[in-house]
């Protein structure tokens, strides 16, 4: 299994520009996480997905979009980047929900918006 | 929603010392509590955790204890090496409506282990 895999590892946007970030996992997973992580601090939760078609909120959505379309696949969606969305992305799974469950987090993804 | 606060933010211990790291959390619903080590530019990594009906839990020299009634938590390195150099996170879980369950990290501790 790879497990969890994002791309693209980096990426530059220029302010006003949108991006996809893409986050696939092959372990039949059923909840999907996205966190932003700001220099010298914890991850903080953009949005989540209990299963395809099923999506909410975390701490931090505002900015941001995902979809589930497939148990695969939790694409989040940057429609019109700001200076403040500059933070390393990852993303994480975990089968049956994270209760007492580790998360499995996957390689990141680092945005720089200028 | 769930606050967690970790302590301190830096930490320098001498190698073969013990390192110590704290944390608390606000929401005594939560039930599991996992620390990650995340060395730079690498993605978190599990290396223990430890549920509410446990108080104490070790893995070679690594452990953690929990005190639920003060809703607090710490991670022990005994023996440390350079090798342990790297940020530290402390996390709570706590379920959400609709399913599911979320993690709130602490904002890390960046160890340092010196020869």
């Amino acid at each position: 299994n790879a497990g969890v895999t994002q791309t693209p590892k980096f990426r530059i946007l220029k302010i006003g520009q949108s991006m996809t970030l893409q986050c696939t996992q092959d372990m039949n997973h059923n909840y999907m996480y996205w966190y932003r992580q700001d220099p010298g601090m914890g991850l903080k939760l953009i949005y989540y997905s209990v299963g395809a078609g099923i999506t909410d909120k975390g701490e931090v959505p505002n900015g941001y979009n995902v979809s589930r379309s497939t148990t695969e696949d939790f694409p989040l969606r940057l429609e019109l980047a700001a200076p403040s969305q500059t933070s390393v992305y990852f993303c994480a799974s975990t089968r049956y929900g994270g209760y007492q469950e580790t998360q499995y987090f996957g390689p990141g993804t680092r945005l720089l918006v200028l | 929603g769930e606050n967690v606060e970790q302590h301190p933010s830096t930490l320098s211990v001498q190698e073969g010392d013990s390192a110590v790291i704290k944390c608390t959390y606000s929401d005594s619903a939560s039930n599991y509590f996992p620390w990650y080590k995340q060395e730079l530019g690498k993605r978190p990594q599990l290396i223990i955790d430890i549920r509410s009906n446990v108080g104490e839990k070790k893995d070679q020299r690594i452990a953690v204890t929990l005190n639920k009634t003060a809703k607090h938590f710490s991670l022990h390195i005994t023996e440390t090496q350079p090798e342990d150099s790297a940020v530290y996170f402390c996390a709570a879980m706590v379920g959400v409506t609709g399913g599911g369950n979320k993690l709130t990290f602490g904002t890390g501790t960046q160890l340092k282990v010196e020869l």
